[in-house]
């Protein structure tokens, strides 16, 4: 049973447009979440969090949108750079509890 | 500042042998942790050390094993090699106990079981 999910495998937005990267949660106790960003033969790098007391977190052109009620959130990327190119990862947890990660999404930025 | 640090960066054995990786944390992270990325999968957590010992483990089977160091450095045992366990082993430290604190990941250990 996967408690985070990333609906889509890969998403392809032009550079310069808005990219929008969903994950959905089925774990009500899910308190603080991560998004990571994984280029080829490389660890993943940290890029933003959010805990369930915020809806919103921005940092440079990376936003973090959490719907509570929803078990949702979402991450913008704007604008998006080629650079963005890679595979995100949203990861959850709850208090005293390990990372739960999705499965990752691809994003490709074309220029 | 040095980040995490993986070694090997590639790793190849055969069925039944043992392999052993090797993690360094981010100076004063005392929380360790190793993930498994099998191909075309995400990150499925293994262990979690801390302070020296375990703290919590994923659904793998008892032949995933590992510890931590007096200077929190760690290492992941994988005993009797099977070919599924072909999988990329990320390492990843934080400041503190487990939740809610931000993971850095190191560039992992590539395993390949022939």
């Amino acid at each position: 049973d996967q408690q985070v999910k990333q609906n889509s495998p890969s998403l392809s937005v032009q550079e310069g447009r808005i990219s929008i990267l969903n994950c959905d949660y089925t774990n009500s106790m899910f308190d603080y979440f991560l998004w990571y960003k994984k280029y080829p033969a490389e660890g993943p790098t940290f890029l933003i969090s959010i805990s369930s007391i915020k809806d919103k977190n921005e940092d440079g052109r990376f936003t973090v949108f959490l719907n509570k009620s929803a078990k949702h959130l979402s991450l913008h990327i704007v604008p998006s750079q080629p650079g963005d190119s890679a595979v995100y990862f949203c990861a959850a947890s709850a208090v005293g509890q390990n990372f739960v990660f999705g499965p990752g999404t691809r994003l490709s930025v074309l220029p | 500042e040095a980040g995490v640090t993986q070694s090997p960066t590639h790793l190849i054995k055969t069925r039944g042998q043992q392999a052993t990786l090797r993690c360094s944390p981010i100076s004063g992270h005392t929380s360790v942790y190793w993930y498994q990325q099998a191909l075309g999968l995400g990150l499925q957590f293994l262990l979690w050390y801390d302070e020296g010992e375990e703290r919590n483990r994923g659904n793998f089977p008892p032949r995933f094993s590992g510890r931590q160091f007096p200077n929190y450095s760690s290492e992941l045992n994988v005993n009797a090699l099977e070919l599924e366990d072909s999988a990329l082993y990320l390492c990843a430290s934080s400041l503190a106990q487990g939740a809610g604190e931000t993971q850095y990941f190191g560039p992992g250990t590539r395993l390949l079981v022939l």
